[in-house]
């Protein structure tokens, strides 16, 4: 089983800073099928970059994924009041699917 | 636009069980997976089934309990919940996509073991 490990745990920024959310993997992510998540309270999970670095349907351009093998990064450039919520990573490559504990972003 | 709508949670005792059901509009040939979260805490990932239902895959922790199928017929992915534990407590979250990319997500099913 491929354990991910997501860091910091909580991450306290102001609106228009940037964050760096990381995502690290107990061994390679087969083709680099990680993905990230974002959950806001009361809803489900959306999909924000698949395969590392694809950015889903409607998903705006200051989120961008980066890395490959064991080591991940999602970047939110400039933060809007819309992306305060909590981001999880997903490898998707190999069963059972991991999900990493998630990254808390709030507003500082 | 691919929809999916879960039912079937509810308020069981320990050791009882539930049938959760998923229904998949525009349902083509994608794999279907179930995901839950406790109260307050992380995702987990539980279960998969592809296309024709022929292969299915399991959290190492949830195998032998829990059991996925699909009929489709009735665009329909379901979850059978056997042996419950307080610690199943729990949204219950059905997702399909490309691959296994968990792009669609229905808005979850309640279940809590009391």
């Amino acid at each position: 089983e491929i354990v991910l490990t997501q860091s910091p745990g909580t991450l306290s920024l102001s609106p228009g800073e940037r964050a760096t959310l990381s995502c690290r993997a107990s061994q390679s992510v087969p083709r680099n099928y990680l993905d990230w998540y974002q959950q806001k309270p009361g809803q489900a999970p959306r999909l924000l970059i698949y395969d590392a670095s694809g950015r889903a349907t409607g998903i705006p351009d200051r989120f961008s994924g980066n890395g490959s093998g064991t080591d991940f990064t999602l970047t939110i450039s400039r933060l809007e009041p819309e992306d305060f919520a909590v981001y999880y990573c997903l490898q998707c490559a190999t069963s059972p699917l991991t999900f990493g504990g998630g990254t808390r972003v709030d507003i500082k | 636009e691919v929809q999916l709508v879960e039912s079937g949670g509810g308020l069981v005792q320990p050791g009882g069980s539930l049938r959760l059901s998923c229904v998949v509009s525009g349902f083509s040939n994608s794999w279907v997976n179930w995901v839950r979260q406790a109260p307050g805490k992380g995702l987990e990932w539980v279960a998969n089934i592809n296309q024709d239902g022929s292969e299915e895959n399991y959290s190492d922790s949830l195998r032998g309990r829990f059991t996925i199928s699909r009929d489709n017929a009735k665009n329909s992915v379901f979850l059978g919940l056997n042996r419950l534990r307080v610690d199943d407590t729990a949204i219950y979250y059905c997702a399909s996509g490309g691959g296994w990319t968990l792009e669609n997500w229905g808005q979850g099913t309640q279940v809590t073991v009391s």
